[in-house]
């Protein structure tokens, strides 16, 4: 059963707590991508990557990190520094980067 | 810079009747557009895309979207609204060369039994 996964679907975390969510495909997809889904607001674009080992900022990148080690996995970390962390986050992948993309389930986090 | 307009928060129809959610793109180059849907509290679907051939696009749960370039838009479309396509709709553009995908902010849609 092909697709993306992302866990867990729900995080809850204090104020000052570094966070990463999780992002797996077995699409064999080569990009991959995370946003922030804010009400009223659409998707932003956090950080991409066109290849492992690879990844580029996109339009809100500060106080997120992201690794690509593996072609399948595509972890955010959600660091301390992101001033307003609480939001809705949706991991995606393509065949290419000219492709459609296909999202993951999606993460809520919640930072009190 | 590339940008999508989505002017209708939400749109409200009755079952049975057609439905069309509004989108207008600006971009460099030729469009690549695309429709998804969300349902609460999930993840973006796929619905369809345009890139180049026919203007009317026909994609998944039979809804079909028209590329106009004079007017710059790419309506998303259905003949017959049934109350499960009540949900988010984003549309979404992006340019030739390597450009990010650039998301609208949404259109609800509601569709009344």
């Amino acid at each position: 059963d092909g697709g993306i996964t992302q866990s867990p679907k729900y995080l809850f975390r204090k104020e000052g707590q570094n966070v990463t969510l999780s992002c797996e495909q077995n699409l064999n997809h080569d990009a991959m991508y995370w946003y922030r889904q804010d009400p009223g607001q659409g998707l932003r674009l956090i950080y991409y990557s066109q290849i492992v080992n690879d990844f580029q900022k996109g339009d809100i990148a500060e106080g997120y990190s992201v690794s690509r080690e593996k072609k399948e996995s595509f972890p955010l970390t959600v660091t301390s520094a992101q001033k307003n962390p609480t939001a809705f986050y949706l991991c995606a992948s393509s065949v290419d980067r000219g492709k459609e993309q296909y999202f993951g389930p999606g993460t809520r986090l919640t930072v009190t | 810079a590339q940008s999508v307009a989505q002017p209708e928060d939400q749109v409200n129809v009755a079952e049975g009747n057609p439905l069309t959610v509004k989108c207008t793109y600006s971009v460099s180059g030729n469009p690549y557009l695309f429709w998804y849907v969300q349902y609460p509290n999930r993840g973006l679907q796929f619905l369809l895309k345009y890139i180049t051939g026919d203007n009317l696009v026909k994609g998944s749960y039979g809804f079909e979207a028209e590329f106009n370039k004079s007017q710059t838009s790419f309506h998303l479309k259905k003949p017959s609204a049934l109350v499960s396509d009540s949900a988010l709709y984003f549309c979404a553009v992006r340019g030739t060369g390597f450009q990010k995908l650039v998301f609208g902010t949404g259109t609800r849609l509601l569709v009344s039994p």
